[in-house]
């Protein structure tokens, strides 16, 4: 079985500080692993992904994460944050050597906000 | 611009009616999903498709239906037998080519709720 959680729901950082979104995952062998970007009441959008290589992702926006597969984490940083980086943000898994292997299980999300 | 279409954006239910979700993508994917969105909850998987006229039941498939006709259309009918239909309801596409590692795109849901 494949599982994701994020531990924060919540995570307040001031704008143009760092910003660290959390996700730890559990998968019976080798992960593929997602992040995406909700704004209210919008689908999903894809930021970033980690399939096989370095272990620092960067994606859009100027978001990157960092595969650490000892502690089992993936999680979503930036050097300098937003205001218009407010939103909720989902981490997803899909474990590549198990049946479904097209399912992805999603995170409950941590949602974001960047004080001006 | 490519992308998945979702519609209605609100969609009301009365007692005892089956409501149909549409979803329609036009960036050739193979794969498409329905998912439930809940408050405080991760997306659920209901349905999804990896090919033409083929589906399978995800996680709460239960009073729910899809077809897959078109490679590009996959409604959602939320039938009377589900009982707690209110949520925020999300379909998204893959191009999947074996191997499992393409990102979802996601369509911009349809909120349901019950008058």
């Amino acid at each position: 079985a494949q599982s994701v959680a994020q531990p924060e729901d919540q995570v307040n950082v001031a704008e143009g500080n760092p910003l660290t979104v959390k996700c730890t995952y559990s998968v019976s062998g080798n992960p593929y692993l997602f992040w995406y970007v909700q704004y209210p009441n919008r689908g999903l959008q894809f930021l970033l992904k980690y399939i096989t290589g370095d272990n620092l992702v960067k994606g859009s926006y100027g978001f990157e994460a960092e595969f650490n597969k000892s502690q089992t984490s993936f999680h979503l940083k930036k050097p300098s944050a937003l205001v218009s980086d407010s939103a909720l943000y989902v981490c997803a898994v899909r474990d590549i050597s198990g049946a479904g292997s097209y399912q992805l299980t999603f995170g409950k999300g941590t949602k974001l906000s960047v004080i001006p | 611009d490519g992308g998945i279409t979702q519609s209605p954006k609100y969609l009301f239910r009365k007692e005892g009616q089956n409501v149909t979700l549409s979803c329609e993508q036009n960036l050739n994917h193979d794969a498409m999903y329905w998912y439930r969105q809940d408050p405080g909850q991760g997306l659920r998987l209901i349905y999804y498709s990896q090919i033409v006229n083929d589906f399978q039941k995800g996680d709460i498939a239960e009073g729910y239906s899809v077809s897959r006709e078109k490679k590009e259309s996959f409604p959602l009918t939320v039938t009377s037998a589900q009982k707690n239909p209110t949520a925020f309801y999300l379909c998204a596409s893959s191009k999947e080519q074996g191997k499992g590692n393409q990102p979802q795109h996601f369509g911009d849901g349809t909120r349901l709720s019950i008058l």
